[in-house]
């Protein structure tokens, strides 16, 4: 069973830092990875889509990048901001079929002015 | 053109009741899903779909139904609420498949007393 983790589960950084939020995956078998961003209170937003044949994708000041050999996947904000405080789940796609998503438990982060 | 839209946004419940989810998408998605989101969880799939008259189980289907009769709606049907049924509950939609980037409402905050 494909299992997905996120570390750390908790990250409080100064405004204007560069972080790196970290997910990996026990099952390399992956169609995709994507990144999502949960504000409180609502839904989960599509952050980057990373395909299996892919490194990395960037988007603004996001990339995220994919080793799927190593199972791991980072996601690297630059000069953060407060307004990019927010849970930030990745999930990956198994190679099944009508394949369906697996969900990381999430990284909280706060950014602070 | 409003994206995923779930109602209601909170409800209670008590033990032993039933009620529906509803779930609508104006964006002529074929896939649909829903999840349930618990603390320290993550996210889990209920149930899904891959077109109208089209559904199959996910993670967690116990105690939940779902039909799919038209693209746009695809309602989650709680039979006999109970208090483990508690939680927030994500339906999401795309185009092509899971393993595209999915579309998430606001989510529904479900309490079964």
């Amino acid at each position: 069973k494909q299992e997905v983790t996120q570390i750390p589960a908790a990250l409080s950084v100064p405004e204007g830092e560069n972080l790196v939020l970290n997910c990996s995956f026990t099952d390399s078998a992956i169609y995709n990875l994507q990144w999502f961003r949960q504000d409180p209170g609502k839904g989960l937003t599509s952050l980057l889509l990373i395909q299996s044949s892919q490194r990395e994708q960037t988007s603004g000041r996001l990339n995220a990048s994919l080793d799927k050999s190593s199972g791991r996947s980072t996601l690297y904000i630059a000069a953060s901001q407060p307004g990019d405080s927010a849970t930030y789940l990745c999930a990956v796609s198994l190679i099944l079929g009508y394949s369906t998503l697996t969900f990381g438990k999430g990284t909280m982060l706060l950014v602070s002015p | 053109n409003a994206g995923v839209t779930q109602t209601p946004k909170f409800q209670v419940l008590k033990t032993g009741q039933s009620m529906t989810l509803q779930c609508a998408q104006d964006m002529n998605h074929e896939y649909m899903s829903w999840y349930r989101q618990d603390p320290g969880m993550g996210l889990r799939l209920i149930h899904y779909s891959v077109g109208a008259g089209i559904t199959d189980q996910g993670e967690v289907p116990n105690g939940y139904n779902v039909s799919r009769s038209t693209t746009e709606d695809f309602p989650l049907r709680l039979l006999s609420a109970a208090p483990s049924q508690t939680s927030v509950y994500f339906c999401a939609s795309s185009t092509e498949g899971f393993d595209q980037p999915q579309h998430f409402g606001d989510g529904t905050r479900l309490s079964i007393l």
